[in-house]
C-alpha cells in the first residue's frame, strides 16, 4: 500500500505559522483517528508531537496542533522558532494488512 | 522513565540474517497496556514499520517483510528481538525499537536507533 502523501518541504519565518498536510484514504486517515505526527532532527530518533489526530503528549509545546478533514490530516506549528527546523512525519493506522502507514516526510525550514 | 536501547552488529553480509535486540529499562516491560515494535529508516528516506509484538507473544508484521521477519520477546530479560533473514543492500537502514500504544497507533517512546549496513 502507498505511503501517506506529504509535501516534501515547507518553510516559514520565525513567528509565522505553517501547516503540513498528510493525505491518505478512507481506509486510513479518513477512517480512523489514529493519526500521529513525529518530529525528527538530523541523526536523532523521531519524537511524538501529536497523537489521535489532535492530542499533544505532555511536554510538547502548545504551538503544535493537529486536525483532520476527510482523508487529510494537518499539523500546524504557530510562532515558528529556529528549533522547529526538522523533518516531520505523519502516520496512521490502516485497515489494510499493512496496519500502519507513514508519510514520506516533510522538511521544515525556518528562514 | 522507560528507556529503550538497541544492540547488535552494525555490519551484516548479504544473504545472512540481521539480528537486533532491544533492552527495556526503567519501567514495567510486561504492562498490559503496551506493545513493542521495530521500525527502520533507510539513509535519506522515511520511516517504515517492520512489526510489533504484544508482551504475551502475539505478532503483527508488515506484509512486505513478513516472509523474512521474526520478532520475539523475552520477558525474563526485559528484551525483545528482531531477526530479518536473507538481507540485501535494500535492508541497510537505521533500525529503531519503539513502544507503540497499539498496533498502528502512536509511538511514544523510541530507542536511539542503530545503523545496520548490509555488505556484499
Amino acid at each position: 500500500q502507498s505511503a501517506l502523501t506529504q509535501p516534501a518541504s515547507v518553510s516559514g519565518s520565525p513567528g509565522q505559522s505553517i501547516t503540513i498536510s498528510c493525505t491518505g484514504t478512507s481506509s486510513d486517515v479518513g477512517g480512523y483517528n489514529y493519526v500521529s505526527w513525529y518530529q525528527q532532527h538530523p541523526g536523532k530518533a523521531p519524537k511524538l508531537m501529536i497523537y489521535d489526530v489532535s492530542n499533544r503528549p505532555s511536554g510538547v509545546s502548545n504551538r503544535f496542533s493537529g486536525s483532520k478533514s476527510g482523508n487529510t490530516a494537518s499539523l500546524t506549528i504557530s510562532g515558528l522558532q529556529a528549533e522547529d527546523e526538522a523533518d516531520y512525519y505523519c502516520s496512521s493506522y490502516t485497515s489494510s494488512s499493512t496496519l500502519e502507514l507513514f508519510g514520506g516526510g516533510t522538511k521544515l525550514t525556518v528562514l | 522513565q522507560l528507556q529503550l536501547q538497541e544492540s547488535g552488529p552494525g555490519l551484516v553480509k548479504a544473504s545472512e540474517t540481521l539480528s537486533l535486540t532491544c533492552s527495556v529499562s526503567g519501567g514495567s516491560f510486561s504492562s498490559s497496556r503496551y506493545y513493542w515494535g521495530w521500525l527502520r529508516q533507510p539513509p535519506g528516506k522515511g520511516l517504515e514499520w517492520i512489526g510489533t509484538i504484544y508482551y504475551r507473544g502475539s505478532t503483527y508484521y508488515n506484509p512486505s517483510l513478513k516472509s523474512r521477519v521474526t520478532i520475539s520477546v523475552d520477558t525474563s530479560k526485559n528484551q525483545f528481538s528482531l531477526k530479518l533473514s536473507s538481507v540485501t543492500a535494500a535492508d541497510t537502514a537505521v533500525y529503531y525499537c519503539a513502544r507503540p500504544t497499539l498496533v498502528g497507533a502512536q509511538i511514544d517512546i523510541w530507542g536511539q536507533g542503530t545503523r545496520v549496513t548490509v555488505s556484499s
